[in-house]
């Protein structure tokens, strides 16, 4: 079966630090992968999706970037952390071939 | 502007009444996705459906697609305190796998 894991849980940073969030999935092969951020009132917005490695497509201009050096391992990060970061981050997968996407723990992040 | 509304925004409802909530979209839908999320946690998978005028059902929770596509229900037949959370919807509204969200709705189930 296949499992999505995202680490850390919780972090916070003071406001101009780098960020670097980890997500990786076990389980299947050539997923399309996903970085959502989830702010309090502003419902689930998408960041990023890949559809393979070294693919990355920016869905909105921000503060923020993403990775994939691996097929299963999706990494997002910062220069420099903004107040305007601070929300909940989730990962997510989805099969190329279907719609739906499976999603991980998701991290809260807090900047100071 | 936001691409799906969801409704009510909040519910609460005593324990073993039923509840429907709804998900509405002005655009025609590819596809249309219902997850739940308990605060904190990401959000499970619950149904996907994709056909005008379809149903599914898992457990005592029933999910439904409009004809046209564009709008959607989600009915909880004797809700139990486990039903609590937020429910979202997810809809793929350009063919891309890429899914846009309502703001959910927030249902308490009172024991």
């Amino acid at each position: 079966s296949q499992t999505i894991h995202q680490w850390p849980a919780t972090l916070v940073q003071p406001v101009g630090s780098p960020l670097s969030l980890e997500c990786t999935v076990e389980g299947t092969s050539n997923p399309n992968l996903y970085w959502y951020r989830q702010a309090a009132g502003r419902g689930l917005q998408l960041l990023f999706y890949s559809v393979g490695i070294g693919q990355i497509s920016s869905e909105v201009p921000q503060n923020l970037s993403a990775s994939r050096p691996q097929d299963r391992q999706f990494i997002l990060s910062s220069k420099k952390l903004l107040l305007s970061d601070s929300g909940f981050y989730l990962c997510a997968w989805g099969a190329a071939a279907r719609g739906e996407q499976f999603f991980g723990p998701g991290t809260r992040l807090t900047v100071l | 502007s936001q691409e799906l509304e969801q409704s009510p925004q909040s519910l609460i409802v005593q324990e073993g009444k039923n509840l429907t909530i709804n998900c509405t979209s002005s655009k025609t839908l590819y596809g249309l996705y219902w997850y739940k999320q308990k605060y904190g946690e990401g959000l499970i998978f619950l149904m996907m459906l994709q056909k005008g005028g379809e149903e599914k059902s898992h457990e005592k929770i029933t999910a439904k697609l409009d004809e046209k596509k564009q709008q959607s229900s989600l009915h909880i037949t004797a809700s139990q305190p486990s039903h609590a959370g937020i429910y979202l919807c997810g809809a793929d509204i350009n063919g891309n796998n890429r899914l846009a969200f309502g703001k959910g709705n927030q249902v308490v189930v009172i024991p």
